[in-house]
């Protein structure tokens, strides 16, 4: 089982559309989570870390069910400018030692 | 502030030829990663180095490859002899452990190709 899955997508929204996209990780001692945006052609970027009682930045909500080790993200309102694939990433340890791992990332396209 | 620095951004070689990509982590960032991606593999873990020191080096895919990091502000990655399947973008980030979590910023890629 690979360490950090997530469907591939892609997923075609229209304009205004809510989407969500999970993720599942396979080490039960992953202690941080993020999930990163990478734009075609560029490198992968912050989008928002994931924190265990969940977390809201403006249209994206993050979740996260460590009984069930999975990670979501909810993009409401979606906007042309959320296409991209967003990469689901954990870290064994809270320290900051250890690398992240990433997902092999969902593609969003959102079609006006 | 910068961020991470590669280069070069983009290198057409021939097979066979060595290929050195460079990187300047962010200043006073004491964790560096090479990483790879590719369409089929997604973003894969080479090496990573926790205050120049080299800690895991077990995705590095053969003898072919290696990595130095001789200072703090400076990472090589070398392939010798280089093959087709190298073709790829390889991401150096860096991170300063213990600071804002764990989060990692990516330099822009090398985009190689091996012809």
């Amino acid at each position: 089982r690979k360490e950090v899955e997530q469907d591939p997508g892609p997923f075609n929204v229209p304009e205004g559309a809510t989407v969500a996209f999970n993720c599942t990780y396979s080490n039960s001692a992953s202690q941080s989570f993020f999930w990163y945006r990478q734009d075609c052609r560029k490198e992968p970027k912050l989008l928002m870390s994931v924190y265990s009682s969940g977390n809201e930045d403006g249209r994206f909500t993050a979740q996260l069910n460590r009984a069930s080790q999975y990670i979501s993200l909810l993009i409401r309102d979606s906007k042309l400018s959320d296409s991209a694939t967003y990469l689901c990433v954990v870290n064994t340890q809270n320290s900051g030692n250890t690398p992240l791992v990433f997902g092999k990332g969902t593609r969003l396209s959102v079609i006006a | 502030d910068a961020g991470v620095i590669q280069s070069p951004r983009h290198e057409v070689t021939e097979m066979g030829q060595e290929v050195t990509l460079r990187c300047k982590p962010i200043s006073g960032h004491n964790s560096l990663f090479w990483y790879r991606q590719t369409m089929m593999r997604g973003l894969e873990l080479l090496i990573y180095f926790n205050n120049n020191v080299p800690i895991d080096d077990s995705g590095m895919p053969e003898d072919r490859f290696s990595a130095k990091m001789p200072n703090a502000s400076f990472s090589t990655l070398k392939i010798q002899p280089s093959e087709p399947r190298d073709s790829a973008v390889y991401f150096c980030a860096s991170r300063r452990t213990g600071l804002s979590g764990n989060t990692i910023y990516f330099g822009e890629g090398s985009w190689l190709t091996v012809v």
